[in-house]
């Protein structure tokens, strides 16, 4: 199993900007999955990458992943109060392969 | 929609006590994770089961056990609680279905060991 790396740690915005969160990783994967945690709850799955994808839209998300560099972003466009939360990419291998999820990126939005 | 529960929002327990999270989801999901959360450190896994009765140590198993007597259910038990198991405790399932394995996860159980 492998661990994500978020950058930043923190990120604070208005309403109606966008928001970008980086992940890196270190070893092969066969798919990438973003997740939110709003403050003192449980984690909600977000979009899930595979390895021979490159970008990834839903809704006012849109994930990259690039396995070269072993690295993926999530973009937030036209940022919402509602999007404060906390992110935190998964790198995964599949199988029973456990997710490792990091620290997370810290989302404000003001209004 | 999946649904995954976890018996306590908030529970507070003594030093020594045996405590006991229980976790339940109804999609017939054969994985089932234990994982704790504490500032600054991310999610860490305690334990993980892939099938009923089946358990694999995570990355800090050291004061907890776990039980899995049916598929739908599986247990955390912290045996004698101490301080340093005050924590937010989260409970997730996943589908074994190749190599996609979204995680479900449960609302949390925030303990704390006085």
């Amino acid at each position: 199993s492998q661990q994500g790396e978020e950058d930043p740690q923190a990120l604070s915005i208005q309403e109606g900007e966008n928001a970008t969160m980086n992940c890196s990783y270190k070893t092969s994967i066969n798919n990438l999955q973003w997740y939110r945690q709003n403050s003192g709850r449980g984690l909600v799955h977000l979009i899930l990458i595979r390895s021979n994808e490159r970008e990834k839209h839903s809704g006012r998300l849109r994930v990259t992943l690039d396995t070269s560099k072993k690295s993926s972003s999530l973009l937030i466009t036209a940022s919402r109060a509602a999007d404060t939360a906390s992110y935190f990419c998964a790198p995964s291998r599949g199988g029973y392969n456990k997710l490792i999820f990091g620290a997370g990126t810290r989302l404000a939005v003001h209004p | 929609d999946v649904k995954v529960t976890q018996s306590s929002r908030y529970l507070v327990k003594r030093t020594g006590e045996k405590v006991f999270l229980e976790c339940v989801q109804d999609m017939d999901h054969e994985n089932m994770f234990w994982y704790r959360q504490d500032p600054g450190l991310g999610l860490r896994l305690i334990y993980f089961s892939y099938d009923v009765k089946m358990k694999e140590k995570g990355d800090i198993p050291e004061g907890y056990s776990v039980s899995r007597e049916k598929k739908e259910r599986f247990s955390l038990i912290l045996e004698s609680a101490s301080t340093n198991q005050t924590s937010m405790y989260l409970c997730a399932s996943s589908i074994s279905q190749g190599v996609e394995e979204t995680q479900y996860f449960g609302p949390g159980t925030r303990l704390l060991v006085l």
